[in-house]
């Protein structure tokens, strides 16, 4: 592989399910982040992490957790979906958390809560 | 905080007309300015990026914009558009807050007519 790979690609979940979105990247890169992507908002930060082991909140991290075991995986857990979760979500990564670093996105996931 | 706005969600022009997509960004610190470009069912990519030197900045497929600090704009500029370039195209600015951060836009859809 190359790059960042998410899945699933899709999913439709019933409310109160616990769900993981699963992120891998082998860029080697420290920083990784999770977004989601809604209508008219943009893309807003979930949670982030900047090296293995460290991981913070972002904008809009309520309903959300991550785990960062190693510097490659990411993944992105609801412990109870919401209808409300219902979204695209973007992992993205980047060498480091420098301000000038560019951030490469995978291809998203999308995921419908009903 | 830094905060971003895009003007129109929407911009449509005909294929070989100037696009023109607008950025003004606040930032308490000089900042670090992006555009991403998502095509349909994608991951967002980078176009450019403006850091420190030369404020016009040239990007990929013919793209640049100019971080104009008086106006605390940095607007995405193309001389000719191509049915190709159709796509929603976001900026973002650095949050300068400990671990650097992006901060989206709520991004502009570019609809190219033949």
């Amino acid at each position: 592989i190359a790059g960042i790979t998410q899945a699933p690609t899709s999913q439709i979940l019933a409310a109160g399910r616990r769900m993981t979105l699963r992120c891998t990247q082998d860029m080697r890169h420290n920083a990784m982040y999770w977004y989601r992507q809604d209508l008219g908002l943009g893309l807003r930060l979930i949670h982030y992490s900047n090296t293995a082991g460290t991981t913070g909140k972002g904008e809009v991290p309520d309903g959300y957790s991550v785990s960062r075991a190693n510097t490659d995986d990411f993944p992105l857990t609801l412990a109870s979906a919401v209808p409300s979760q219902t979204s695209v979500y973007f992992c993205a990564s980047s060498v480091e958390g420098a301000r000038y670093n560019e951030q490469f996105f995978g291809p998203g996931t999308r995921l419908t809560v009903l | 905080a830094q905060s971003v706005t895009q003007l129109g969600s929407h911009v449509s022009v005909s294929e070989g007309a100037l696009v023109l997509l607008r950025c003004n960004y606040s930032s308490s610190v000089p900042p670090y300015l992006f555009w991403y470009v998502q095509y349909p069912n994608q991951g967002l990519q980078l176009l450019l990026k403006y850091t420190t030197g030369a404020t016009l900045v040239k990007g990929i497929n013919g793209f640049e914009a100019e971080f104009k600090k008086s106006e605390t704009s940095f607007h995405l500029t193309k001389p000719s558009a191509h049915m190709s370039d159709a796509a929603e195209y976001f900026c973002a600015v650095t949050e300068n807050t400990g671990f650097q951060k992006l901060v989206f836009g709520t991004g502009t859809r570019l609809l190219v007519s033949p």
